[in-house]
């Protein structure tokens, strides 16, 4: 079944330590994107990407970072920058911008939940 | 910078029960716009997506609307079951693929 699979579920993150979220698609999607939701709340997005080796950043990008090496592949990195690293972080594609139309429904994984330790 | 507000927070309504889950937005220039469910530590489920260039969608015993003049979505949901409890968040989409979603509304329905 095609689908969009993030790993770990969860994740422990000592101070001063960077870590790495998994996302894996096999939607041969070309755009993907990378949130994340703290509780009670919406999502907010952090880094976006349309096409392999392209990536932007979005409305809280400040203490990640992330690669597209890959069309199947988006890792978030979440360095030591990033103080308050605690929350649900969820993986999403969609067809992108080769495909001229509105109707593209975003797709999510199952979500990674990081904590401090 | 899109805004989008969803009230109530949180329902609870018997089963059985026609209800509708409001979302509006502050930039009526929007690309699409979709609602989405997500139970407890899950993901999101994709439930309808409007276009812009559409005024509603229907899937089953949900239908969305989307009025974009007024910056107003619903959805409403039919004869509610206990297996509709869960947060349903919209989210408004541009043409560069980003999305800016609400905070949700939690939604409880009582056998």
């Amino acid at each position: 079944d095609g689908g969009i699979t993030q790993s770990p579920k969860y994740l422990f993150r000592k101070e001063g330590q960077n870590v790495t979220l998994s996302c894996e698609q096999n939607l041969n999607h070309d755009a993907m994107y990378w949130y994340r939701q703290d509780p009670g709340q919406g999502l907010r997005l952090i880094y976006y990407s349309q096409i392999v080796n392209d990536f932007q950043k979005g409305d809280i990008a400040e203490g990640y970072s992330v690669s597209r090496e890959k069309k199947e592949s988006f890792p978030l990195t979440v360095t030591s920058a990033q103080k308050n690293p605690t929350a649900f972080y969820l993986c999403a594609s969609s067809m992108g911008p080769t495909f001229r139309s509105s109707n593209q429904p975003q797709h999510f994984g199952d979500g990674t939940r990081l904590s401090i330790l | 910078k899109q805004e989008v507000t969803q009230i109530p927070a949180a329902l609870s309504v018997p089963e059985g029960e026609n209800l509708v889950l409001n979302c509006s937005f502050t930039d009526s220039a929007i690309y699409n716009l979709q609602w989405f469910r997500q139970d407890p530590g899950k993901g999101l489920t994709s439930l309808l997506l409007i276009q812009s260039s559409q005024r509603e969608q229907t899937s089953g015993r949900l239908n969305a609307s989307l009025d974009k003049s007024s910056g107003r979505s619903t959805l409403y949901i039919a004869a509610s079951q206990p297996g509709d409890s869960a947060t349903y968040l919209c989210a408004v989409g541009t043409n560069a693929g980003k999305s800016t979603f609400g905070d949700g509304t939690t939604l409880t329905v009582k056998p």
